[in-house]
């Protein structure tokens, strides 16, 4: 099974950091993890993606266990906006990115 | 830069009409995918095309056609709709990295 595996919901408070767990204990050695986000109403958005090494970018960080069987998306500073349905796929370069159920993220002021 | 267009925004059709949504990139990306989202849940792939005329099913096809002839637009085509067909669709380029989503179809068949 190409899914992973997320908690359905997490709570988070404003300007406080957020760990998005996610295990994917099936993964292949060529197997990218992407991580999406899906704010109301509106189609995904990337965030990141990464093999084997830990990752930043300007929207969050990436940290991928040493044995590639679960990550960890950072959002340093949780804000309002960051309420979202966020989710963890695996890419397996086949061509096509197969969704999971994600982790619905609230953020309290 | 417009990204991926999608159209309509919104359509009501009745039981067994037909239709076509549209769906254009101008990332000048090989792949392109139809997505569905039923309320509550994730999204799952109906079609996906790596290039012009190559298309290929998804998770969930049945009921469902498309056409890639050329690089840009993505069509998908509901022959028979069904109440079913309820959805919200979601088309996606890729370069094969990062995908790039339009903002949706809202579909009700009554």
């Amino acid at each position: 099974d190409a899914k992973t595996t997320q908690p359905n919901s997490m709570e988070s408070n404003e300007e406080e950091p957020v760990h998005l767990p996610c295990n994917h204990s099936t993964i292949s050695g060529t197997d990218y993890i992407h991580w999406y986000r899906q704010l109301p109403s509106q189609g995904p958005e990337y965030v990141i993606h990464g093999l084997t090494s830990n990752v930043n970018n300007r929207m969050a960080s990436l940290a991928i266990a040493e044995d590639r069987k679960s990550s960890t998306l950072i959002l340093h500073r949780a804000t309002l906006r960051d309420a979202a349905v966020y989710y963890c796929i695996r890419d397996n370069q086949g061509g096509k990115l197969i969704f999971g159920q994600g982790t619905e993220l609230s953020v309290k002021p | 830069n417009a990204g991926v267009t999608q159209t309509p925004k919104f359509r009501i059709l009745k039981i067994g009409q037909s239709m076509t949504l549209q769906c254009t990139q101008d990332m000048n990306h090989n792949y392109m995918y139809w997505y569905r989202q039923d309320p509550g849940m994730g999204l799952k792939l109906i079609y996906y095309s790596v290039g012009a005329g190559i298309t290929d099913k998804g998770e969930v096809p049945n009921g469902y056609n498309v056409s890639r002839s050329t690089t840009e637009d993505f069509p998908l085509r509901l022959e028979l709709a069904a109440p079913s067909q309820t959805s919200v669709y979601f088309c996606a380029s890729s370069s094969q990295v990062i995908y790039t989503f339009g903002s949706g179809t809202r579909l009700t068949v009554v």
